[in-house]
C-alpha cells in the first residue's frame, strides 16, 4: 500500500520567509511524528501527534516552529521567519500506535 | 525519560567480516527495540526489531540480541557487503514514542 508521503521534496527559501511542509501518513496510522535531520547528523525529534490527544511539542526548537494535524490525518509543519540554521531535511513518520515508525522521504529545506 | 546511547559512531569493516553495533537504554519499562538503516539521501527504513519477550531475533545476515537485565541490545551483521554501508539507528520505547540513538556510520570496504 501507499507509504508516508511528504511535499515538497525540496524547498529553497529566503531568510525571513515562512514555509509550510506537508506530511501524508499511512492510512489508519494514529500517530504522526516530525523530525529534523541536519547533514550527517541524527534524528532530532520535533513534535508528536497521537489520535485526538494534545500533541507533544517538547522538541520544537523555538516558537517559530508549529505543526497541525487536521482530521487525524495530514499534518503541516510551519516554520515562520526562517533562519539559515533551519536548513535541514525534515522527516515525517507515522505508526499504528506508538512503536514501529514508517518514515516519509523527507523535505530538504534550504534557507538562503 | 528514556535515553539511548549508541556505539560506535563510525565503524569500518572489510567486506565479508562481521559488524556489531551496540546500544544501551535507561528506562527499564522499554519493551520495543527497532533498528533502522538509512542510506545516503534516503529515508530511514526498519530492518529488524525485537520485543522484550525474546532475547534474539535473526533475519538472514542480520540479528539483534537483547539483554534486559543489562539494558542493552546489539545489531549483528554477518558477511558484510558493500550495500550494507549506511547509517544505522537503534531506538527504544515502552508505550511512549521511540527514542533514537545518534547513529552509527558503517562503511564496508571492498
Amino acid at each position: 500500500g501507499a507509504g508516508v508521503s511528504q511535499s515538497p521534496s525540496n524547498k529553497v527559501t529566503e531568510k525571513g520567509k515562512d514555509v509550510e511542509l506537508r506530511c501524508d501518513p499511512i492510512s489508519g496510522h494514529t500517530a504522526l511524528y516530525w523530525y529534523r535531520q541536519s547533514l550527517g547528523q541524527g534524528l532530532e525529534f520535533l513534535i508528536y501527534f497521537q489520535g485526538n490527544s494534545a500533541p507533544d511539542k517538547s522538541g520544537l526548537p523555538s516558537d517559530r516552529f508549529s505543526a497541525e494535524r487536521t482530521g487525524g490525518s495530514v499534518s503541516t509543519l510551519t516554520i515562520q521567519r526562517t533562519q539559515q540554521e533551519d536548513s535541514a531535511v525534515y522527516l515525517c513518520a507515522s505508526s499504528p500506535w506508538e512503536d514501529t515508525q514508517y518514515f516519509g522521504p523527507g523535505t530538504r529545506l534550504t534557507v538562503l | 525519560g528514556e535515553n539511548v546511547e549508541q556505539h560506535p559512531s563510525t565503524l569500518s569493516v572489510q567486506e565479508g567480516d562481521s559488524a556489531v553495533i551496540k546500544c544501551t537504554y535507561s528506562d527499564s519499562a522499554s519493551n520495543y527495540f527497532p533498528w533502522y538503516k538509512q542510506e545516503l539521501g534516503k529515508r530511514p527504513q526498519l530492518i529488524i526489531d525485537i520485543r522484550s519477550n525474546v532475547g534474539e531475533k535473526k533475519d538472514q545476515r542480520i540479528a539483534v540480541t537483547l539483554n534486559k537485565t543489562a539494558k542493552h541490545f546489539s545489531l549483528h551483521i554477518t558477511e558484510t557487503q558493500p550495500e550494507d554501508s549506511a547509517v544505522y539507528f537503534c531506538a527504544a520505547s515502552g508505550g511512549t514514542p521511540l527514542v533514537f540513538g545518534k547513529g552509527t556510520r558503517l562503511s564496508v570496504i571492498a
